[in-house]
């Protein structure tokens, strides 16, 4: 079996940092996705970790251990359009992505 | 980019009818696409993968017999929810897996999902 969990909301204001966690145990792990998704809409592809270490892209950055099982998500400057839901989503075996709880992020003025 | 055309948005369906859901990778070949459903405040759950040309694999507690998975070509994949029920109700969503992906998604590419509503 597998688990994948995330904080089911967090709320942060306008122009903070955001820290969203994602823990995951698995067996044949290849790689951790993250994906946002709006209410109604497909997700869309954030970033793509698969060795150790921080990945920087913008104002977004990822970050994965692969012997804790661990990742989390980084968002700073947060906008009012940040607010949305983090999928963190695990690669394993022949290519299957399954995905996580979700976190629900708020962002306020 | 890779683009998947997923059909139809929205439908609307009696109680005991059938729906068909097409998932369409426009300008890649995908042997692989995955079908996902997604009830409201929910994460999205792996259904089923299918391989193009072979009998799809559904994951564990999803009935093969009332989810249909056709994955005729390299471009096309189908769901068909069959005699469905209000419960079934849910947002679906495919993605198609690129046979040759590059680093923009990783070779996963989402349709835009479509929202069933069974009455």
């Amino acid at each position: 079996g597998q688990n994948i969990d995330q904080p089911t909301e967090m709320t942060a204001t306008e122009g903070a940092i955001v820290q969203i966690n994602c823990t995951y145990q698995t067996s044949g792990f290849n790689g951790l996705f993250w994906y946002q998704q709006h209410a109604g809409e497909a997700p869309t592809f954030l970033s793509y970790n698969v060795l150790d270490g921080l990945e920087e892209k913008g104002r977004f950055s990822s970050f994965l251990s692969r012997s804790k099982g661990y990742s989390y998500l980084l968002l700073k400057e947060l906008q009012m359009k940040d607010s949305a839901s983090y999928l963190c989503a695990v690669s394993r075996g022949y290519q299957k992505v399954t995905f996580g709880t979700g976190t629900k992020l708020q962002v306020i003025p | 980019g890779a683009v998947v055309s997923q059909h139809p948005s929205r439908v609307i369906c009696k109680s005991g009818t059938s729906v068909k859901i097409e998932c369409r990778s426009l300008d890649f070949q995908a042997t692989t696409m995955f079908w996902y459903r997604q009830f409201p405040k929910q994460s999205l759950m792996l259904m089923a993968t299918s391989n193009e040309g072979s009998k799809a694999t559904y994951e564990q507690g999803v009935e093969k017999d009332k989810f249909l998975i056709n994955h005729a070509s390299l471009t096309l994949s189908t769901l068909t929810v069959t005699s469905a029920h209000p419960e079934d109700s849910s947002f679906y969503i495919c993605s198609a897996r690129d046979v040759l992906p590059d680093n923009s998604n990783y070779g996963y590419t989402f349709g835009s999902g479509t929202r069933l509503t069974v009455v």
